[in-house]
């Protein structure tokens, strides 16, 4: 069975300071890799996926994701972090149909 | 702008009833999914379906039904509402291609 692990439950990063939320992955194949976001009492809201090619995907509000097949890591970053970062991050695997979601990470930016 | 509607943001049922919680899709997307999001348990896939009038159990059906008997609607089923039942419930759909979920904006269903 396909898998993902968000090992932090929560990431404390001042703005302005890089930031990075990390997420592991466990599937038989090559991986489709997906990263949302959810902010409070709403749907969850894509940000980038990974499907083949360039292992730094590009993705919404300025937040990209390295593939590392090594190390079965798909982690999410942002040069920057903004205050208006501050949301629950899920990382998700696909299962096809489905998606596999990570236990989500709280990210927590402060002025 | 491409769309999942669900029909309530906010629910408050008392326990026992039969509740019904409405999902719309407008992508013409072949799958959709019921979600249950609580604190320290993250998203748990409660019933999904590939096409109208299929469906599949997913990690957590106890309790709950689905139907779907138009593509682009996907209602749950709450049979007779429990209090360990209050919950965010989140709908979401996708095309057999693309694989990656569109979601609504959430139902969070109290019991009383």
């Amino acid at each position: 069975a396909q898998s993902v692990a968000q090992p932090e439950d929560q990431v404390n990063v001042a703005e302005g300071n890089p930031l990075t939320v990390k997420c592991t992955y466990s599937v038989s194949g090559n991986p489709y890799l997906f990263w949302y976001v959810q902010y409070p009492n709403r749907g969850l809201q894509f940000l980038l996926k990974y499907i083949t090619g360039d292992n730094l995907v590009k993705g919404s509000y300025g937040f990209e994701a390295e593939f590392n097949k090594s190390q079965t890591s798909f982690h999410l970053k942002k040069p920057s972090a903004l205050v208006s970062d501050s949301a629950l991050y899920f990382c998700a695997v696909r299962q096809s149909p489905m998606l596999t979601f990570g236990g989500g990470t709280r990210l927590m930016v402060k002025p | 702008d491409v769309k999942v509607t669900q029909s309530s943001r906010y629910l408050v049922k008392r326990t026992g009833e039969k509740v019904f919680l409405e999902c719309v899709q407008d992508m013409d997307h072949e799958n959709m999914f019921w979600y249950r999001q609580d604190p320290g348990l993250g998203l748990r896939l409660i019933y999904f379906s590939y096409d109208v009038k299929m469906k599949e159990k997913g990690d957590i059906p106890e309790g709950y039904s689905v139907s779907r008997e138009k593509k682009e609607r996907f209602s749950l089923i709450l049979e007779s509402a429990s209090t360990n039942q209050t919950s965010m419930y989140l709908c979401a759909s996708s095309s057999h291609a693309s694989g990656g979920y569109t979601f609504g904006s959430g139902t969070r269903l109290t019991v009383v």
